[in-house]
């Protein structure tokens, strides 16, 4: 089966870091993406793994353990604009089929 | 802007009506997905097709189906509407390269609301 596990809830302060994790158990694996999605709004691509290790992007990285069906999403120097849910998801190998977590909403506060 | 338009933005209708959702794709992307997403759950895969041919298919319930045109818009119908189909509906495009790197970019949505 398909299944991704994120926190429901996370609450920082300006200006900290935050690490949102995903585990997964997918039908196969052919990559991980992290989407940002403000209330209301579409999701937007943040960030894409597909080999082990850290991806960095400016303020945010990405880290990918394949061994272990697990990801984080590391977020730096929070701005209060970074208050949005975070949705990780897998691109399993059969259909080019995405899954989708059901997203940790972060608020960041003053 | 991703480039992705989805009309109607708004949509009511009453239970037991029909309705169909458009979606436009990225130019040069042959693939679309649909996507449901309800107040209180996350984004749940409905269906992809990949010029013009159903490529997955999720959780789409019997009374929803879907289709991409040559043009390769898409169209969502929805039929014998309930209450709880009431959500916020994305469409999805990519390019479909064949490599695993795949972003898809999303439309705005429509938001459905069934009375």
């Amino acid at each position: 089966g398909q299944n991704i596990d994120q926190p429901t809830e996370m609450t920082a302060t300006e200006g900290a870091i935050v690490q949102i994790n995903c585990t997964y158990q997918t039908s196969g694996f052919n990559g991980l993406f992290w989407y940002q999605q403000h209330a209301g709004e579409a999701p937007t691509f943040l960030s894409y793994n597909v080999l082990d290790g850290l991806e960095e992007k400016g303020r945010f990285s990405s880290f990918l353990s394949r061994s272990k069906g697990y990801s984080y999403l590391l977020l730096k120097e929070l701005q209060m604009k970074d208050s949005a849910s975070y949705l990780c998801a897998v691109k399993d190998n059969y259909g080019q089929n995405f899954v989708f977590g059901p997203g940790t909403r972060l608020s960041v506060l003053p | 802007d991703s480039g992705v338009t989805q009309t109607p933005k708004h949509l009511i209708t009453a239970t037991g009506q029909r309705v169909t959702l458009r979606c436009s794709p990225r130019s040069g992307d042959l693939s679309v997905y649909w996507y449901q997403q309800s107040l209180d759950q996350g984004l749940q895969f409905l269906i992809q097709y990949y010029n013009g041919e159903e490529r997955a298919k999720g959780n789409i319930l019997e009374r929803f189906s879907a289709q991409q045109f040559p043009d390769l818009h898409s169209e969502l119908n929805l039929s014998s509407l309930e209450l709880g189909d009431s959500a916020l509906y994305f469409c999805a495009s990519s390019v479909e390269s064949g490599s695993s790197y795949n972003e898809q970019f999303f439309g705005p949505g429509t938001r459905l609301t069934v009375l």
